[in-house]
């Protein structure tokens, strides 16, 4: 079952706007949400995470809105750059904080 | 720099054959992953460890052993390779609880089975 659902599946922007990438999951003992991203024929890869306690992290341009009572998360990507191009996968530790699950991600696509 | 290193990178194998993949880290960490990447499933866990000695099974484990024989390395194993297996295969490593709970992952090995 999956148990990190990413949306959409694949998005496309203009250089210069802001991605909207969002993800839900179903486990609420899941307290750790990282997100990752790959280039083609890379590895994935962190760019930025978030606990529950806090309901925004931001580093930089890569912004994370967590809300707890929806089970949901997005991560906002402003001033969008060709180079931000990749894929974006959403995941999130297991019950026992031994292992992370997966969305199926999102693939970006920054048009200059 | 936290290092995860895979091999081989490219394996081509027959069906019915056995085929193992390796990983080593040089990271310390205890607890050590391998994941299957397919288009449209994203990055599914098919077996883990806990440190050395020790495996579990993650959520896709049938038609995979793995085994882990010391602190840096965990292989993954095929007894009888199937063409469904066809796959790219992501080794990682991580100490849940620690102050990212980050994974490291290698580069991956590309494996294709005819």
């Amino acid at each position: 079952q999956q148990q990190v659902r990413q949306s959409p599946q694949s998005l496309t922007v203009w250089e210069g706007e802001t991605a909207i990438l969002n993800c839900s999951y179903e486990d609420s003992t899941f307290d750790y949400f990282p997100w990752y991203w790959q280039f083609p024929r890379e590895s994935p890869a962190l760019l930025i995470a978030i606990r529950p306690v806090s309901n925004k992290k931001e580093d930089g341009r890569f912004t994370i809105f967590f809300n707890k009572r929806e089970k949901k998360l997005s991560l906002h990507i402003t001033d969008s750059q060709p180079g931000d191009s990749a894929t974006y996968f959403c995941a999130a530790w297991g019950n026992s904080g031994t292992y992370q699950r997966f969305g199926t991600g999102t693939k970006l696509q920054v048009v200059p | 720099e936290a290092a995860v290193t895979q091999s081989p990178r490219n394996k081509v194998a027959v069906t019915g054959g056995k085929v193992t993949l390796s990983c080593n880290q040089t990271n310390n960490h205890n607890n050590m992953y391998w994941y299957r990447q397919d288009t449209g499933h994203g990055l599914r866990l098919i077996h883990y460890s806990y440190g050395a000695g020790s495996t579990e099974k993650g959520d896709i484990p049938d038609g995979y052993k793995a085994s882990r024989p010391s602190q840096e390395n965990f292989s993954l194993i095929l007894e009888l390779a199937t063409p469904s297996q066809t796959s790219v295969y992501f080794c990682a490593s991580g100490d849940p609880g620690g102050s990212q709970n980050t994974l490291y992952f290698g580069a991956g090995t590309r494996l294709s089975v005819l």
